[in-house]
């Protein structure tokens, strides 16, 4: 079973620009999450998709950060303009069954942004 | 006050030496309980997954949750320098799961 696939896996950009993050979950996974990591910190959530809806983007600071989830499948994490603190790494992830209920999660290598 | 709180250390112990984590949470409403491994520019991986309290062994690893006092805890005995990793504790209830910091454990040789 192919696991989680993430790109690209580094990105530098300057304060400003944009940047997107590609995200292939596990085939048949329904669940969808999109944590970001700063360093030496835990994974904070940003948003969770469950088929192509959106269950929780409480965190998601909007005015700059986006995510979609087309066709229930693979997804995007767009952040426009970015901001120094933004430097993290992003992390998908996805399961069969919501966390709540028992699911397990599995991630992706993540994606690392340093923002200059 | 954090949901969950985890110390981050670092921790560094002897080959063969017994390593124990622990978190305390505040969210009487979580039910299943987690301990993730990352290695160093990996993503996390589940370790070892508790529901309510009680025990659970897996191998060297050994999860425990005292929900009337909102601790838990991971053991892991024997420990092998491949055991050098962070360890995030993580907790669920209903669709939503939070991490602690992680605990970076470094075994010597």
């Amino acid at each position: 079973e192919a696991g989680v696939a993430q790109s690209p896996r580094y990105k530098i950009i300057e304060k400003r620009q944009s940047v997107a993050f590609w995200c292939n979950p596990i085939s048949g996974h329904a669940t969808l999450y999109w944590y970001q990591q700063i360093l030496g910190q835990g994974p904070k959530l940003l948003i969770q998709f469950q088929n192509n809806g959106v269950v929780d983007d409480s965190q998601l600071p909007k005015d700059r950060f986006s995510a979609e989830r087309l066709k229930g499948v693979d997804s995007t994490l767009k952040i426009q303009p970015a901001k120094l603190e933004d430097s993290a790494v992003y992390l998908c992830a996805s399961s069969r069954r919501l966390a709540g209920l028992g699911g397990e999660l599995f991630f992706g290598e993540g994606s690392r942004l340093t923002v200059l | 006050q954090k949901e969950v709180e985890q110390d981050p250390g670092p921790l560094s112990v002897p080959e063969g030496a017994i390593v124990s984590l622990n978190c305390t949470y505040s969210n009487s409403a979580f039910q299943y309980f987690m301990w993730y491994r990352q290695y160093s520019r990996k993503g996390p991986e589940l370790l070892m997954y508790t529901y309510s309290s009680g025990n659970k062994e897996d191998g060297r690893f050994t999860a425990q949750v005292d929900k009337s006092s909102k601790y838990i805890s991971l053991f892991i005995r024997d420990s092998q320098p491949s055991d050098s990793a962070t360890y995030l504790c993580a907790m669920a209830s209903d669709y939503k799961l939070s991490f602690g910091a992680g605990t970076t454990v470094t075994v010597r040789a």
